[in-house]
């Protein structure tokens, strides 16, 4: 059970705007940033989104991240077949001694 | 250009302790604000973080292992050391470090997969 709520999967037809959410509480989500990850199928995860909504070098703008409250967003517009992945949300979290939690994270499904 | 690879046994008995290194390279671990961390993976399941140390070695632990858990450093080899100890088939998983910036883990190793079985 992931401290982070993700729905376990999402899909789109190339072209569509694709948003998955991510749900935390107040000492995670509501009082730090958050990141999320890409893996695609049979490689390490690559930071995607960072700070919310910053996006690392190389990360095309058909990503973007937001946060409000306790949850956060990540969107892709623009939805290419390369896109097809698990994508994790991760938070800093402020209780017992600060660790990080991760989300359970999404399949996204290119149809 | 910042490279981490993982290192360790494989197969590994329940009951015993394991032993990963991380060696990096592109990057010092005595630089203010750098880290490294691991993050495990089960075949088929999400990502659940493990540990991290700071450059100023602070340590952090998950909460939920912190009891088998031991990470240190050492800034002259580049390497950073994960022991978990009293393995069992349920820690069967792929195992990662990460290069951390402040809070961010932006740069990842390729994993090794460590198998728990008699």
């Amino acid at each position: 059970q992931s401290v982070l709520t993700q729905p376990p999967s999402a899909s789109g037809t190339p072209g569509q705007r694709v948003t998955i959410s991510c749900s935390g509480s107040s000492s995670n989500i509501g009082s730090n940033t958050v990141n999320w990850y890409q893996q695609l199928p049979g490689t390490a995860p690559k930071l995607l989104i960072y700070s919310n909504n910053q996006r690392p070098s190389g990360v095309p703008d058909r990503f973007s991240g937001s946060k409000s409250g306790t949850s956060a967003s990540l969107a892709i517009s623009g939805l290419q077949s390369e896109d097809e992945a698990d994508y994790y949300c991760a938070a800093w979290d402020d209780s017992l001694n600060g660790h990080v939690v991760f989300g359970g994270g999404t399949k996204l499904t290119v149809l | 250009q910042i490279t981490l690879k993982e290192s360790g046994p494989t197969l590994v008995k329940p009951t015993q302790t394991l032993t990963l290194t991380c060696t990096f390279s592109g990057f010092s671990l005595s630089t203010s604000g750098v880290g490294v961390g691991w993050i495990r993976q089960p075949p088929g399941k999400a990502l659940e973080w493990l540990a991290l140390i700071y450059w100023n070695d602070d340590k952090r632990y998950s909460p939920s292992l912190k009891s088998r858990l031991t990470i240190t450093k050492d800034t002259s080899k580049n390497q950073v050391v994960l022991t978990m100890t009293n393995m069992d088939p349920v820690d069967t998983a792929t195992y990662y470090c990460a290069h951390l910036e402040t809070v961010n883990l932006d740069y990842w190793g390729q994993g090794t997969l460590v198998t728990v079985s008699s």
